[in-house]
């Protein structure tokens, strides 16, 4: 059984960099795309980006830029940091594994997620 | 982006009820999308892709339906397990983009 678990800190300065690490368990992290996705307390969901086991990656322009992902196969972890936080970054961070197999799309496994707070 | 309207925004229902909740895409987007259940405190959980194939595990009072760009969530006889949040995610283009969701309460 594929499992995610997120690991970082849960208190960022607002301006500084927010990283965080996706540790997948189970299975490989190779031929998947991984995600992130996030929530604000009692908000909905929001894409951040993906990054391929290529390498590869792709990312929301709602976050302008400020967002880097990348992924380590030899410890089958990817990770994702966001640059320049503010308090509108504050959101429990999801990671997510995209099942990508035509017609079956969908995000199949996910972390528990972590919530992160930007604060002075 | 795609924009995703989803509605209601809240549903008040009871158990044995049927429920529907819909998602409008802002352009067409073929079959592709999701739709996912999320209780409090826990990652959301997949119920349907490709518009209306059931994921497996997930049980059959639950399917989806496409009319051109409107998609269509119901819950055939609501259980007490089914009080949570849904939303819908288009995974036609990106950014991927989800609804506002919908929490369905107990009436």
């Amino acid at each position: 059984q594929v499992q995610l678990q997120e690991s970082g800190p849960g208190l960022v300065k607002p301006s500084e960099t927010l990283s965080l690490t996706c540790t997948v368990s189970g299975g490989s992290i190779s031929n998947y795309y991984w995600s992130w996705i996030r929530q604000p307390p009692e908000k909905g969901l929001e894409w951040i980006g993906y990054v391929y086991y290529t390498g590869s990656t792709k990312y929301n322009p709602s976050l302008e830029s400020r967002a880097t992902m990348s992924l380590d196969t030899s410890s089958n972890q990817f990770s994702l940091k966001v640059s320049s936080v503010t308090a509108a970054d504050t959101a429990v961070y999801f990671c997510a594994r995209r099942f990508t197999t035509n017609p079956k799309y969908c995000f199949d496994y996910w972390g528990q997620g972590i919530l992160v707070t930007v604060s002075s | 982006a795609i924009q995703m309207t989803q509605s209601p925004s809240t549903l008040s229902a009871s158990v044995g009820d049927r429920v529907t909740i819909t998602c409008r895409a802002s352009q067409g987007i073929r079959n592709d999308l999701g739709w996912y259940q999320q209780k409090p405190g826990k990652a959301p959980k997949v119920l349907i892709y490709a518009a209306s194939n059931l994921q497996s595990g997930v049980p059959s009072r639950f399917s989806g339906s496409r009319s051109g760009t409107d998609f269509t969530l119901t819950i055939s006889s609501l259980q007490p397990e089914d009080f949570a949040t849904y939303y819908c995610l288009q995974d036609f283009d990106y950014p991927l983009t989800f609804g506002g969701g919908t929490k369905v309460e107990i009436k």
